[in-house]
């Protein structure tokens, strides 16, 4: 069963604007990771934000974290052409065993 | 580091076949997890190991399937016989075991079940 459910399902963007996608969880968590996934790749880490956190920056990344809602959200600022890709929620609980989401398809046009 | 290998990278077999899927995880990481990803289903968690024991087994699908880690550095997915539903990506992952840290994936498996 998943955890996560991103929202939305799939995203088209023009280069050079923000794309934000959401995350909502069921169950209480450690931390929250964002993953990406590359057509016929595996997953990359891209960012973790834990349960007593509101909000984390990495580069042209914004993640938001609502424990009270359920809740998080990865802001991409001045999106690329190679951030095409898709990206995946995913809940940590207690034993350290993640749960993914089922991911949200971003494109990016030039 | 060269990251979480497996291999092969693809698997056509035939119904009823034995199926076996590899992982090397990044040396030093004291958990691994091995994934399945279909369109349907997503990225489902099958199984978890911590300092080469298994601890949780719940998503294995059913009997077919099975999985060992027999040393810090090796462990395999056995189907055992394969069916055509099996067909899906199956990745590894591992993980310094922190309740801090993300995981690093493999590169995938991709197996075909004819």
């Amino acid at each position: 069963s998943q955890q996560g459910e991103e929202d939305p399902q799939a995203l088209s963007i023009q280069e050079g604007e923000n794309a934000t996608m959401n995350c909502s969880y069921k169950t209480s968590i450690n931390n929250l990771q964002w993953y990406r996934q590359n057509s016929g790749r595996g997953l990359v880490h891209l960012i973790l934000i834990r349960s007593n956190e509101r909000e984390k920056h990495s580069g042209r990344l914004r993640v938001t974290l609502d424990t009270s809602k359920k809740s998080s959200s990865l802001l991409i600022t001045a999106s690329r052409a190679a951030d095409t890709a898709s990206y995946f929620c995913a809940t940590s609980n207690p034993g350290n065993m993640l749960t993914f989401g089922g991911g949200t398809r971003l494109m990016v046009k030039p | 580091d060269a990251g979480v290998i497996q291999s092969p990278r693809h698997e056509v077999t035939e119904m009823g076949q034995e199926v076996t899927l590899r992982c090397k995880p990044i040396s030093g990481h004291n958990s691994l997890f091995w994934y399945r990803q279909t369109m349907m289903r997503g990225l489902e968690l099958l199984i978890y190991f911590n300092n080469n024991v298994p601890i949780d087994d719940s998503g294995m699908p059913e009997d077919r399937f099975s999985a060992k880690m027999p040393n810090a550095s090796f462990s395999t997915l056995k189907i055992q016989p394969s069916e055509p539903r099996d067909s899906a990506v199956y990745f590894c992952a591992s993980s310094l075991g922190g309740q801090g840290d993300g995981y690093t994936f493999g590169s995938g498996t991709r197996l075909t079940v004819v």
